[in-house]
């Protein structure tokens, strides 16, 4: 199975909102409600921001949403800060029990 | 709040085994599924195994299906992945996460780094 695909970059100024997506197939994107996000900085573990589409977990800031359409699933980041430079991960449940990753977004804050 | 700590990993020969270890603290661990990705150096993340709460089911990803395997001791809060027959590709940090829904993880570890070198 092929990794979800995400764009390699994104970039936004302060206070603007950035939308980064996440597409796969049928098979995994497409067929559950199964898409989570993940926050990355540099030589940290990663963080989940969102789970189940567009679940936050407790702790995490409204400025951050999840949807989905079709085999597309998004990210959105409200009210982009400083500390939201990062890399951003992607990642559904799939066919034969398994969990693909996209390949991350490196999201520069300008 | 969710403390997960792995540890087990070092540097090996292509083709031995190596074991690791994630112990969970500020949860009920017996009460949630387990998961381990990992991290390539320089890549992204990759999904490795999932274990149900009470072992009933565990998942692997196809690049290690097989070689790798899953298990928890739940009287000892601590889950494990025994690794196999490892290769340079299984070179990576390998990170400890708690299942929060539809096969997410949250509350990573701060993950163990796993080098495989001849």
């Amino acid at each position: 199975q092929s990794a979800l695909t995400q764009p390699p970059s994104a970039s936004g100024s302060p206070g603007e909102s950035v939308t980064i997506s996440c597409t796969g197939t049928s098979n995994d994107v497409g067929g559950y409600n199964y898409v989570s996000w993940y926050q990355q900085h540099p030589g940290k573990a990663p963080k989940l921001l969102i789970y189940e589409v567009r679940e936050r977990p407790s702790g995490v800031p409204g400025r951050f949403s999840g949807s989905k359409s079709g085999n597309t699933a998004s990210l959105t980041v409200s009210g982009l800060q400083a500390e939201d430079e990062a890399d951003y991960y992607c990642s559904s449940y799939a066919d034969s029990k398994t969990v693909l990753f996209g390949g991350g977004t490196k999201l520069a804050v300008l | 709040q969710v403390q997960l700590v792995a540890s087990g990993g070092g540097v090996v020969q292509p083709g031995t085994s190596l074991r690791l270890s994630c112990v969970a603290s500020g949860f009920t661990f017996s009460s949630y599924g387990m998961h381990w990705v990992r991290q390539a150096p320089g890549k992204g993340l990759e999904w490795v195994a999932v274990i149900w709460y009470d072992g009933s089911n565990k998942y692997y990803a196809e690049s290690v299906k097989g070689r790798f395997t899953i298990s928890r001791d739940n009287s000892k809060n601590t889950h494990f992945l025994q690794m196999d027959d490892l290769r340079n590709e299984d070179t990576a940090v390998y990170y400890c996460a708690r299942e929060e829904g539809g096969f997410s993880g949250n509350g990573w570890g701060q993950g163990t780094l796993v080098t495989v070198s001849s």
